[in-house]
């Protein structure tokens, strides 16, 4: 059975950067997206962008192009989400999830546990 | 643009049926989504990939009491005989060239 497993809460100061990993274990890495969804307190979820590790591109939201970089090691199953120059409305708790079908196919199962990014100074 | 457009809100009694919906924009009337849920406090979990041709394929372990159904850019969720769990919010999605997007969410509160 697949599992995302996701790094520890994070504290971080505006202006910062933060990276969160997101580990695939017991199923197939390369052919199936990872996408990182975040959401605020309150939030409803928010699609940052995502990559096929096969591929090896990530593809971002408008919103998060050039602010978000989301990288993938084939050899440790690992998927990366970084975000630079934090700001205070980035607290949110950001979760990685993996496509159920291979490809651009609707549907994310599983998804990881979820890791809180807080921004405060 | 592609857009998933949900009502923020819906109620139904303990014991009945409701309906859910998610529009999509015009022009990607023929697109997939697929429905997820996130109960209070909890991650989301997939329930549903509901195709353009009305087929849809669950989740493991989703109850027989969800289902999906289209009309035209009108893609829905059922939850019949509505258990006090189902109490949650519930989120469309899609993608659009490898952009993926989701819907705004549906809070669904069981009187």
């Amino acid at each position: 059975q697949v599992h995302l497993v996701q790094s520890g809460a994070e504290v971080k100061k505006p202006g910062s950067s933060v990276k969160v990993s997101c580990k695939t274990t017991g199923g197939p890495f390369t052919n199936y997206v990872i996408t990182w969804v975040r959401q605020a307190p309150g939030q409803g979820l928010e699609w940052m962008g995502g990559i096929i590790p096969i591929f090896g591109t990530a593809k971002y939201a408008q919103k998060f192009l050039g602010r978000v970089t989301i990288t993938a090691d084939e050899s440790t199953t690992t998927t990366y989400m970084e975000i630079s120059s934090l700001k205070s409305d980035d607290t949110a708790v950001y979760y990685c999830a993996r496509g159920r079908y291979s490809g651009y196919v609707p549907g994310f199962d599983p998804w990881g546990q979820g890791t809180q990014v807080t921004v405060s100074s | 643009q592609l857009v998933l457009t949900q009502s923020p809100s819906a109620s139904a009694s303990l014991g009945a049926s409701v309906n859910l919906t998610c529009t999509l924009s015009s022009g990607h009337s023929s697109y997939a989504i697929a429905w997820h849920q996130q109960q209070p406090e909890k991650g989301p979990r997939f329930l549903m990939k509901l195709n353009s041709d009305g087929r849809f394929s669950k989740g493991d372990g989703i109850p027989d009491r969800f289902s999906g159904s289209i009309s035209g850019a009108e893609r829905y969720l059922t939850i019949s005989n509505l258990h006090s769990e189902d109490e949650a919010e519930y989120y469309c999605q899609t993608w659009g060239a490898g952009i993926g997007v989701f819907g705004g969410g549906t809070k669904l509160t069981v009187l």
